[in-house]
């Protein structure tokens, strides 16, 4: 049982390059979360899911666009990486919408 | 959505018992609290969630007064290992789950 899995761990880009970032989890769970986190502050909502299918936004969704078209996998993509979204991303699922968790690893982006 | 406020930073010694405060004025009827533990270069992970009164597990116990616009987190004899960053969320069904700055405790030998 792997839980919540992403891709990649690390990534490098130059500002303009796109990248996606996905998030894999083996437990059913309706529930997706995309997080970024800046160096000294709390995590912010990129974007979620509630169900197959579905997407939402959260706080911070300007720079990125998710989908969700099948229930195990959440992807983040960034279509033209500026410097400002170098972050450490992290990824959740949920079977319940009042709890996330568990998180995935993190994925750590610089783009320069 | 609720916004909470939590103190930024907290220190403690070994075998003290710690106890964090979240402010959530605005606290909706279907809104339930939950806290959560980071640790550098991970994932936070959930320690404990309630809606009312008193809910106790393994690790830690939440305290929720009877107008439910606060909850303390209570941590007891904390160890080294319980250096981290602590969250407190408030959240509905809605599903959309915002966290706020966190407090980071320092437990001290």
């Amino acid at each position: 049982n792997a839980g919540v899995t992403q891709t990649p761990k690390f990534r490098v880009l130059k500002t303009g390059q796109s990248m996606t970032l996905l998030c894999a989890q083996d437990m059913n769970h309706e529930y997706m979360y995309w997080y970024r986190q800046d160096p000294g502050m709390g995590l912010r909502l990129i974007h979620y899911s509630v169900g197959e299918g579905t997407t939402a936004k959260g706080e911070v969704p300007d720079g990125y666009n998710v989908s969700r078209l099948k229930k195990q996998n959440f992807l983040l993509g960034l279509e033209s990486a500026a410097p400002s979204q170098t972050s450490v991303y992290f990824c959740a699922s949920s079977y319940s919408n009042f709890v996330a968790g568990p998180f995935g690893q993190g994925t750590r982006l610089t783009v320069v | 959505l609720a916004k909470t406020t939590q103190p930024i930073s907290m220190d403690s010694y070994e075998g003290q018992e710690v106890n964090i405060t979240c402010s959530h004025n605005n606290i909706a009827t279907n809104d339930y609290i939950t806290w959560y533990q980071q640790f550098p270069s991970q994932g936070p992970r959930f320690i404990i969630q309630g809606y009312k009164t008193k809910v106790t597990n393994e690790v830690a116990s939440l305290f929720i007064p009877a107008d439910r616009k606060s909850s303390t987190l209570s941590l007891p004899r904390v160890s080294l290992s319980d250096t981290a960053v602590y969250y407190c969320l408030v959240s509905n069904q809605g599903g959309k789950l915002i966290f706020g700055q966190g407090t980071e405790l320092s437990v001290k030998p």
